[in-house]
This record gives C-alpha cells, sequence and structure tokens, in this order.
C-alpha cells in the first residue's frame, strides 16, 4: 500500500525559507502513470495546491507561488521536495504531499500524507 | 486565474440527500474531483473523473458535472458523512480547489 510521508522543520521563522520532504514508499516515485503534489491548508481554511512533479523532474506550479516555490524530485531516495522562500506568517499551515494520477487526465489526488503543521513565527 | 466556488455549508437530515454544488466557468468541460476531510485528517478522494468513486468509497456518494456545475450527492446521509467537501479541478496544467463546504448531518 501507497504510504507518503511529510518530513521537516515545524517552525520557521519569517524571511527564511521553508524545507519539507515527502517519502513515499510501497510504490514507486518514478512511475509514469502519476505526478507528486504539495497542498497546504492554512488553519481552519481550505485547500491550496502548491505544485506538482513529475518524475522526470518537470514541474508545475500555483502561479499565485511561482516566484518563490521550488519543487525538486530525488528518485534514488523516493523523495520529492519543497521549498518555499520568504516565509511570513501568512504561510503557516499543514503542509500535504500527494500523488496525482496523471495531471489534467481527471484521476486527480488519490493518495494523501497525515500532513505536517509548519508554524511560521520568530 | 480560475476559480471554483462552493457554498461554506450545507445541512441535511439523516437519512436524506445532501447535495454541494461546485461552480467554475465551463467546469463541465473540465475533469471534476471531490474530496472529504474530516477534522484532523488529510482529505481523502470520494469522486474521480467527474463520477468515479475510488475503491472503498459507498455506492451513497455520487457526482455530476455539466455546464458551469458540479454537483456532489450524498444519498442516505449518515452521520459519518459529516466532513469538509472540497472539488477540485484542473486549468491550464494548474490545480484549483473549490473553497470547501462544511456538510453537517442534523
Amino acid at each position: 500500500q501507497l504510504q507518503l510521508q511529510e518530513s521537516g522543520p515545524g517552525l520557521v521563522k519569517p524571511s527564511e525559507t521553508l524545507s519539507l520532504a515527502c517519502t513515499v514508499s510501497g510504490g514507486s516515485i518514478s512511475s509514469r502513470s502519476y505526478y507528486w503534489g504539495w497542498i497546504r491548508q492554512p488553519p481552519g481554511k481550505g485547500l491550496e495546491w502548491i505544485g506538482n512533479i513529475y518524475y522526470s523532474g518537470s514541474t508545475y506550479y500555483n502561479p499565485s507561488l511561482q516566484s518563490r516555490v521550488t519543487i525538486s524530485v530525488d528518485t534514488s531516495k523516493s523523495q520529492f521536495s519543497l521549498k518555499l522562500t520568504s516565509v511570513t506568517a501568512a504561510d503557516t499551515a499543514v503542509y500535504y504531499c500527494a500523488r496525482e494520477g496523471g495531471g489534467g487526465g481527471g484521476s486527480g489526488f488519490d493518495s494523501w500524507g497525515q500532513g505536517t503543521l509548519v508554524t511560521v513565527s520568530s | 486565474s480560475y476559480e471554483l466556488t462552493q457554498p461554506p455549508s450545507v445541512s441535511v437530515s439523516p437519512g436524506q440527500t445532501a447535495s454541494i454544488a461546485c461552480s467554475g466557468d465551463e467546469l463541465g468541460n473540465k475533469y471534476t474531483c471531490w474530496y472529504q476531510q474530516k477534522p484532523g485528517q488529510s482529505p481523502v478522494q470520494v469522486i474521480y473523473q467527474d463520477t468515479k468513486r475510488p475503491s472503498g468509497i459507498p455506492e451513497r456518494f455520487s457526482a455530476s458535472n455539466s455546464g458551469n456545475t458540479a454537483t456532489l450527492t450524498i444519498s442516505g446521509t449518515q452521520a459519518m458523512d459529516e466532513a469538509d467537501y472540497y472539488c477540485q479541478a484542473w486549468d491550464s496544467s494548474t490545480v484549483v480547489f473549490g473553497g470547501g463546504t462544511k456538510l453537517t448531518v442534523l
């Protein structure tokens, strides 16, 4: 059974860079059938898509975050990662990693990590 | 940028049918998915490709998508269905989520 696990600091200072990793187990991150994505949810608010990456390294980002976001993949570690620069309190959220079936083909995010809360505060 | 609009809340009595709408420009021309999220838990996909249910999702969950509106329908709503529901679609290779609807079963 596919499992995704987020990891990284739970507290980040304002203006610094938020860095998270997602480890994929029980399935291949190199599968040609899937994209791998990051979604966040501020406390008490809705879901916001951050971006997706394909095993080859192709990326798609939310235009509203694109200038601050980098998503990368390390197939040797079965991991994909998120970097968000110049964070503010508005970036405080639960960050989820998830698997998406083929981007645009309508399959959606069929498997999610448990989420990790990242708080931006000095 | 593309937007999906959902009602903030919907109420339904146990055993009745709940309908949650998601509207967006020409949404019927795009694939739509639906997710259920209970407090403190990760979202769970309940519908993909407009109308399909993933394995393990009860048959009481169904959906449609036409024109500018996608609709999630829960027939014979149970107390365990009380949750937040999010629609999701794609627009120009970007993923868009609706704002979410809190379903209350009372």
